[in-house]
């Protein structure tokens, strides 16, 4: 089946503390796996992931993929009250179409 | 990166009328993308919009509800039709993008419609 599934759902911390976003596929027909954050509205881009055990990284985010294991963590250390938003993750199937396929999100909440 | 505007921003409508959205790109794409994100849900595709070809819908939505055009290579518009309160949603376009070796798409900043 065709999904993608978030842990958890939301969650709230405080400053400094580091967390970690968990994001979970199933599929036999796989091409990247994409993280995005939204703030508002417009979801913005963070990582595009499509090999296994290659962390990518962008200041205090970074994030990695199992294609063993079906899975994606997307870790924020230090976190700060700018990084309150939603996280999605979203899987891209491949083909002609680029569909992306999105998970529920997960909604960070980060208090001063 | 793409820069999508999006328009209208928002919008409170009446059940049993029509809105028009626009999403303008400022460079030439393939492929756009329109997307809804109901309350407390994550986006759901509607349908893919190629230039010069049909939109291509995904399972649970149709064309008589959800037209969409797609006049050339930077522009598209959904219309949302004959609306009840269910359609009440943030709607999204996106545009591919290539990013870091791959595919990636771009998004709007959305169009919140409610409907009384």
């Amino acid at each position: 089946e065709d999904k993608v599934v978030q842990s958890p759902l939301s969650l709230v911390v405080h400053e400094g503390d580091t967390v970690t976003l968990n994001c979970s596929y199933e599929v036999t027909n796989f091409r990247s796996l994409l993280w995005y954050k939204q703030e508002k509205k417009a979801p913005t881009f963070l990582f595009m992931l499509t090999s296994s055990g290659i962390e990518k990284k962008s200041g205090r985010l970074s994030s990695i993929l199992d294609k063993k294991e079906l899975f994606s963590i997307l870790n924020i250390t230090a976190t700060q009250t700018g990084d309150s938003a939603i996280y999605l993750c979203a899987r891209n199937s491949g083909g002609s179409n680029y569909k992306l396929t999105f998970g529920k999100g997960t909604l960070l909440t980060v208090n001063p | 990166s793409a820069v999508i505007s999006q328009k209208p921003s928002r919008d409170i409508c009446q059940r049993g009328t029509s809105l028009t959205i626009q999403c303008q790109v400022d460079s030439q794409v393939t492929m756009m993308f329109w997307y809804r994100q109901q309350p407390g849900q994550s986006l759901t595709l509607i349908a893919t919009a190629n230039q010069g070809s049909e939109a291509t819908y995904e399972s649970g939505f149709v064309i008589d509800k959800f037209p969409i055009s797609r006049p050339n290579l930077t522009f598209s518009t959904l219309t949302v039709s004959n609306m009840s309160p269910e359609d009440s949603s943030i709607y999204l376009c996106s545009v591919e993008g290539f990013r870091d070796y791959g595919n990636i798409q771009y998004f709007g900043a959305g169009t919140r419609l409610s409907v009384l």
